[in-house]
């Protein structure tokens, strides 16, 4: 069975702050792809990154990170000096190869940017 | 890049009646479009896989009788929720799959909330 686990329900920071946003995913396949979207009280899904199971290389942008660990099955953001206009809900989600292709999602979790 | 479409964006209606959302792939051609479900404060959860031109399928626990899908062309997918409940209020998304792109790629609408009074 494929899942993804975001255990940090809510993040509190103050602007300026790093913060690190978890991720694990279950699947017994060799193949798949790990996803990080931003959804702002909108509601529209912003994309942020999609790494294939091949690429451990961890990435940066900008302020954005990523870390993928196959070993502890983790795919971690880390935002660095976080700002009000990083405070949505994140979402880390998985796509399986061989699925029907459709996006397994973690709970999210709410990060809030105080000034 | 590739854009997606659901329109409307928001929608009041009335308990009882029906109410059809579109989700439209205006760059590109989607033979599959998906449809999620967001209740509030929770995550997406897959409602249904839509293939152009065959039948959804439809996840567990779904009612297909109630939520009809239809992808009768390669860019728009239609979901009506059929003898809406107040229960049925939620933010509703699609997605297509653009396989030109890559098996993997697919986009996002903005979404459409139902409100059901």
């Amino acid at each position: 069975a494929q899942k993804v686990t975001q255990a940090q329900t809510e993040i509190s920071v103050v602007e300026k702050e790093d913060v690190t946003l978890d991720c694990v995913y279950e699947t017994r396949d060799t193949t798949y792809y790990l996803f990080w979207y931003k959804q702002p009280p909108s509601g529209e899904l912003v994309f942020l990154i999609r790494r294939n199971s091949f690429d451990e290389q961890n990435e940066i942008s900008g302020r954005y990170s990523w870390n993928f660990q196959k070993s502890t099955s983790s795919f971690n953001f880390t935002i660095t000096a976080s700002q009000v206009v990083d405070s949505a809900v994140y979402f880390c989600a998985l796509n399986v190869r061989g699925s029907q292709g459709n996006l397994i999602f973690g709970k999210g979790t709410k990060l809030s940017v105080k000034p | 890049g590739a854009v997606v479409s659901q329109h409307p964006s928001r929608v009041i209606c009335k308990s009882g009646t029906s109410v059809k959302i579109e989700c439209r792939s205006l760059d590109f051609q989607a033979t599959t479009m998906f449809w999620y479900r967001q209740f509030p404060k929770q995550s997406l959860m897959l409602m249904a896989t839509s293939n152009e031109g065959s039948k959804a399928t439809y996840e567990q626990g779904v009612e297909k009788d109630k939520f009809l899908i239809n992808h009768a062309s390669l860019t728009l997918s239609t979901l009506t929720v059929t003898s809406a409940h107040p229960e049925d209020s939620s933010f509703y998304i699609c997605s297509a799959r653009d396989l030109a792109s890559g098996p993997y790629e697919q986009y996002f609408g903005p979404g459409t909330r139902l409100t059901v009074t």
